[in-house]
């Protein structure tokens, strides 16, 4: 059970360029979530899925797209790349009950230049 | 709105010393849950512990309990016994309860970083 995984684990991106975390989930988990982490903050959500098909913006969207054709993957995408969304992206999955615990990915580490 | 606060930025702890971690949030929601995460240096959150609001009992996760004081809106971590190991960022986050949607959005506070000395 490999859980949530993403990649890549570094990327460097030039201001305008665009790119696609891959994140993956083997725990048959409903529930997904992508979050950002700036440096010395919190993580602050930026889209979630309840499901395959259906997707839904968090706090932070602007500049990320999503999409979710499968139960078990979550890409993120980013057009245009700014300096601003230079951070570290993590994926999540959780599943419907009491806690809803989520359970995260590694992360990736983004720098746009 | 809801919010997570960690008045704590950082904590130091001498090992097998207990610490207490604080974190106080701000809901209008009767339903909701209070977790606690561990993100050590090498950057991966790793869930410690669950606290729902209508829970009886204050959460325990063997070296990890919840002491949970729903009328200061206030769910403070503590581990017992600190471990060098245990040295890392510590992150409060609150569940906000369903309304109709389905799946849990986490909000997150600022973090305490802990580090235990030996």
């Amino acid at each position: 059970n490999a859980g949530v995984t993403q990649t890549p684990k570094f990327r460097i991106l030039k201001i305008g360029q665009s790119m696609t975390l891959q994140c993956a989930q083997d725990m048959n988990h409903n529930y997904m979530y992508w979050y950002r982490q700036d440096p010395g903050m919190g993580l602050k959500l930026i889209y979630y899925s309840v499901g395959a098909g259906i997707t839904d913006k968090g706090e932070v969207p602007n500049g990320y797209n999503v999409s979710r054709s499968t139960t078990e993957d979550f890409p993120l995408r980013l057009e245009l790349a700014a300096p601003s969304q230079t951070s570290v992206y993590f994926c999540a999955s959780s599943s419907p009950g009491r806690s809803e615990t989520q359970y995260f990915g590694p992360g990736t580490r983004l720098l746009v230049l | 709105a809801q919010k997570i606060t960690q008045t704590q930025p950082g904590m130091f702890v001498q090992e097998k010393e207990a610490v207490t971690l604080d974190c106080t949030y701000d809901t209008s929601d009767q339903s909701y849950g209070l977790f606690w995460y561990k993100q050590p240096s090498s950057g991966e959150m790793i869930f410690l512990i669950y606290q729902g609001s209508y829970d009886e009992q204050n959460a325990t996760e063997g070296r990890y309990s919840l002491n949970f004081q729903k009328a200061r809106k206030s769910a403070n971590l503590v581990i017992s016994a600190s471990q060098l190991g245990d040295s890392a960022m510590y992150f409060c986050a609150m569940r906000e309860g369903n309304k109709g949607y389905q799946g849990g959005k986490l909000i997150f506070g600022q973090g305490t970083e802990l580090s235990v000395k030996p």
